[in-house]
């Protein structure tokens, strides 16, 4: 089956020590996106990707990291310097840069203890 | 308001009857799109109108759009209690050489059995 898969789906962090999400697709998308929702909120852009060794900043990328080596990877590191990364973290791809559906992975939910 | 900004915030129904979500938008659009959200879980694509399309059907869902109001809305008809998610419509439009796709806060429907 063809999708996006993230892990891990829920990850704890002490405050101060960098986390990288993972995630991984087979649909062959050239874009891939990063999206954060916090309770009651909408999506929110934090970094997207067209095609691979170039990404770009969303609305919200103080704190995080992307790296796009491959088509099929977007990893997304929260680093320390992000003041409050407990969040849901949603990734997405599509066949071309905004151009029509977006695919969800599942999600991974991030505490800060 | 926000660019895709929906209206209610939630609405509690029975099963069987219709649920009506608005969603209203500031600036022109390329297309609008509506997503489904289960509590705790990616977002999937229901359906996608163009700036020239009034209507669009997919099973039990009426999407409507009125680009002389800027807004669209979205119809479910004989709801059933799995219908009960979260609803988001997005914004797709160009700005500034790019293409984006802006997310609204959501509608919370319960459908009660």
């Amino acid at each position: 089956d063809g999708g996006i898969t993230q892990s891990p789906k829920y990850l704890f962090r002490k405050e101060g020590q960098n986390v990288t999400l993972s995630c991984e697709q087979n649909l062959n998308h050239d874009a891939m996106y990063w999206y954060r929702q916090d309770p009651g909120q909408g999506l929110r852009l934090i970094y997207y990707s067209q095609i691979v060794n170039d990404f770009q900043k969303g609305d919200i990328a103080e704190g995080y990291s992307v790296s796009r080596e491959k088509k099929e990877s977007f990893p997304l590191t929260v680093t320390s310097a992000q003041k409050n990364p407990t969040a849901f973290y949603l990734c997405a791809s599509s066949i071309q840069e905004y151009t029509g559906e977006l695919f969800f992975g599942e999600g991974s939910r991030l505490t800060v203890l | 308001s926000q660019q895709g900004e929906e209206d209610p915030q939630a609405l509690s129904i029975q099963e069987g009857e219709n649920a009506t979500m608005n969603c209203s938008y500031k600036t022109s659009i390329n297309n609008l799109q509506w997503y489904r959200q289960n509590s705790g879980r990616g977002l999937v694509h229901l359906i996608l109108i163009r700036s020239n399309e009034r209507e669009k059907h997919s099973g039990r869902l009426r999407v409507t759009l009125d680009t002389s109001k800027k807004s669209s809305s979205l119809l479910i008809t004989a709801s059933r209690a799995a219908d009960t998610a979260s609803y988001f419509c997005a914004t797709g439009l160009r700005t500034g050489g790019y293409n984006k796709l802006i997310f609204g806060a959501g509608t919370r429907l319960a459908v009660h059995p």
